[in-house]
């Protein structure tokens, strides 16, 4: 039974360049949540995400970011023209409808290096 | 502003004695409350949670108890050992979009285990 899967955990990309972070949730979870960590800090909440639905994006940065969950394929957190203090590692945590969110597993994280 | 935060960031203990990590926070509003685990390079691992209309609950040499009173969480490990060497984080439900709970986190409580 395999858990909540990210990829890829280490991402390096130079200043303007875009990011892409992939979430697989646990099958049949249909809620995904993202995280953004930095060193040394706890994990603030992105973006809330439903099939095909943002349920909750009060997190996200206004501009460069964006999610989705399709109803097909992972969860993407997509960064576009990135910037130095972008570099953080990003988690994603996944569960199930019946549980209304109380059970979140966590992925093992995407370190996005901005050079 | 609402929050959650942690007494101490960091807590050093011998192997086998009891730890005890605190937690506070300040929106009276939430009602469900977990702990997670946090290894170096890898994603918060769920340890026990705690719903507002209990006091304590009990897992595996773990104990949460709850003083709604004060607004504030503990989290305790019965004879600690290096492999609860982490990073311990407290969160609460942080809003109910679409119905479900948005874990919040605090700083985080660095649990430090000698042999």
């Amino acid at each position: 039974n395999a858990g909540v899967m990210q990829n890829p955990r280490h991402l390096v990309r130079r200043r303007g360049q875009e990011a892409r972070l992939r979430c697989s949730p646990v099958k049949g979870h249909s809620h995904v949540y993202w995280y953004r960590q930095l060193p040394e800090e706890g994990l603030k909440f992105m973006v809330y995400l439903q099939k095909e639905n943002i349920i909750d994006e009060s997190g996200m940065p206004k501009e460069r970011f964006s999610a989705e969950f399709p109803k097909e394929g992972p969860s993407i957190l997509r960064i576009q023209q990135v910037v130095r203090g972008d570099s953080a590692a990003y988690f994603c945590a996944s569960s199930p409808p019946q549980t209304g969110g109380t059970e979140a597993f966590f992925g093992q994280g995407t370190r996005l290096t901005v050079v | 502003g609402e929050s959650v935060g942690l007494h101490l960031p960091t807590l050093s203990v011998q192997e086998g004695d009891n730890s005890i990590i605190n937690c506070a926070y300040s929106n009276s509003a939430s009602d469900y409350f977990i702990w997670y685990k946090q290894e170096s390079g890898k994603g918060p691992q769920f340890i026990i949670d705690i719903r507002s209309n209990m006091d304590k609950r009990q897992g595996q040499r773990v104990t949460v108890l709850l003083n709604k009173t004060v607004k504030h969480l503990s989290l305790q490990i019965a004879a600690t050992q290096p492999g609860d060497s982490a990073v311990y984080f407290c969160a609460e439900n942080g809003g109910r979009s679409g119905g479900s709970y948005i874990p919040t986190f605090g700083r985080g409580t660095s649990l430090i285990v000698h042999p």
